[in-house]
């Protein structure tokens, strides 16, 4: 069965550079997410989309922005880098407001 | 603004004990999810409860709502090391976004 691609599965940046992370959902599933799990940490919720149309908003940063697109999948972009967005960032899809299904994740390091 | 408190923040048994994870939540839920979480991996969805003082039970797990809707158990019967890992709480309120708990980290000596 189809799971949640992310990609890249690491990437290594330097303070004030920009990254982009992608995201393609299970097919048919209608609400895209976006979490932020730090060393240790609950995941955070950063953003979601229902439909390619931004649901809800949690603790993300203005220097980040999240798309979905025509083809459902998403990306999240992160200019400006600092050195405490080093985490793994996981995207997880979701029908009709069930079980989030999580893709393996991304894990950025900031140098 | 909503907040998912788990305890304990961390639990060491040995194999063979039982566990149990508290999850409350500062206003009331729509409904709950749990998830569990192994080192380096990914969260794995474990179950949903969606009814007030409602029971689940998944062969050793137990998951229980409070009647309020705001609070939420996970009881595991005689542990074992594959029950090793972070179990989240994850509280879903009148919108798409689904808050995390603090998790509790479970350690299983055999």
């Amino acid at each position: 069965a189809a799971g949640v691609i992310q990609s890249p599965r690491h990437l290594i940046k330097e303070k004030r550079e920009t990254a982009t992370l992608k995201c393609y959902p299970i097919p048919r599933h209608d609400t895209v997410y976006w979490y932020q799990q730090g060393p240790g940490q609950d995941p955070q919720f950063l953003i979601s989309f229902y439909e390619k149309m931004q649901s809800d908003k949690g603790s993300i940063p203005d220097r980040f922005s999240a798309q979905q697109f025509s083809d459902y999948h998403s990306e999240l972009n992160m200019s400006s880098l600092e050195l405490g967005d080093s985490a793994l960032y996981f995207c997880a899809s979701s029908l009709d407001l069930g079980e989030l299904f999580f893709g393996e994740g991304s894990r950025l390091t900031v140098l | 603004g909503q907040q998912v408190m788990q305890i304990p923040q961390y639990q060491h048994v040995q194999e063979g004990e039982d566990f149990t994870t508290y999850c409350n939540s500062s206003t009331t839920l729509s409904n709950i999810q749990w998830y569990k979480q192994r080192p380096g991996g990914h969260p794995v969805f474990l179950i949903q409860l969606v009814k007030s003082g409602e029971v689940k039970k998944q062969k050793r797990l137990t998951f229980q709502f409070g009647e309020a809707k705001k609070n939420s158990s996970l009881h595991i019967t005689a542990t074992q090391t594959t029950d090793v890992g972070t179990y989240f709480c994850a509280g879903r309120y009148n919108t798409d976004k689904l808050i995390f708990g603090t998790g509790t980290r479970l350690q299983v000596f055999p």
